[in-house]
């Protein structure tokens, strides 16, 4: 199993530039979710998936939209691109059912930079 | 609102043991958990643990979770250079219908050879 993979790995964009980051998993996961990693603020969530066919916002949804392509793919996407969103993006997923951990399992991110 | 605090920083010499700690908010965490990041890499989860748990040992790893505290620690033991990683501590809670897991801002760890 290659767990949850993750493309492009780098991508650099210029203000206004649209693109949309993949996520896929092979863990056969109902929840899938994407994060951003900025120096001295841990990870936030930007949108979740709690089960195939829902999205829903997380804590810094603003400039981003999501679609759950799938149950194995989980798309992130940037219509017009700031300087703000430079950032590592990481996708996760996780099994959603009651009484089991929950553990997010996550890919090796996207290092994005928007001049 | 939930909030997981951490040091930023720990430097130990190879063979010692490391103590990572970190603090939470929210009483009503149902897992705490630690997870370590290589440089350029996603974040691998290394152990967590129920949160009616106070004790969990895997291998050099023994995670104590005082809950009165709020208060979750991290121990390596005969830490090695393979070691030096930051390590985020998470704590999750169920939220309407997903594990809403909120981190912390992860703890850099510098092992001196």
């Amino acid at each position: 199993n290659a767990g949850v993979t993750q493309t492009p790995k780098f991508q650099v964009l210029k203000t206004g530039q649209s693109m949309t980051l993949q996520c896929a998993q092979d863990m056969n996961h109902n929840s899938m979710y994407w994060y951003r990693q900025d120096p001295g603020m841990g990870l936030r969530l930007i949108y979740y998936s709690a089960s195939e066919g829902t999205t829903d916002k997380g804590e810094v949804p603003n400039g981003y939209n999501v679609s759950r392509l799938n149950k194995r793919e989980f798309s992130l996407r940037l219509e017009s691109a700031a300087p703000s969103q430079t950032s590592v993006y990481f996708c996760a997923s996780s099994e959603t059912r009651g009484g089991r951990t929950d553990t997010q399992y996550f890919g090796p991110g996207t290092r994005l930079t928007v001049l | 609102g939930e909030d997981v605090e951490q040091s930023l920083f720990l430097s130990v010499r190879e063979g010692d043991s490391s103590v990572i700690n970190c603090t939470y908010t929210d009483s009503s965490s149902t897992y705490l958990y630690w997870y370590k990041q290589e440089p350029g890499a996603g974040l691998q989860l290394l152990t967590y643990i129920f949160s009616n748990m106070d004790m969990k040992q895997d291998q050099r790893l023994t995670v104590l979770l005082n809950k009165k505290d709020k208060h979750l620690s991290l121990r390596i033991a005969d830490t090695q250079t393979g070691d030096s990683a930051i390590y985020f501590c998470a704590e999750s809670i169920r939220s309407g219908g997903y594990q809403k897991v909120t981190f912390g801002i992860g703890t850099k760890l510098q092992v001196i050879p």
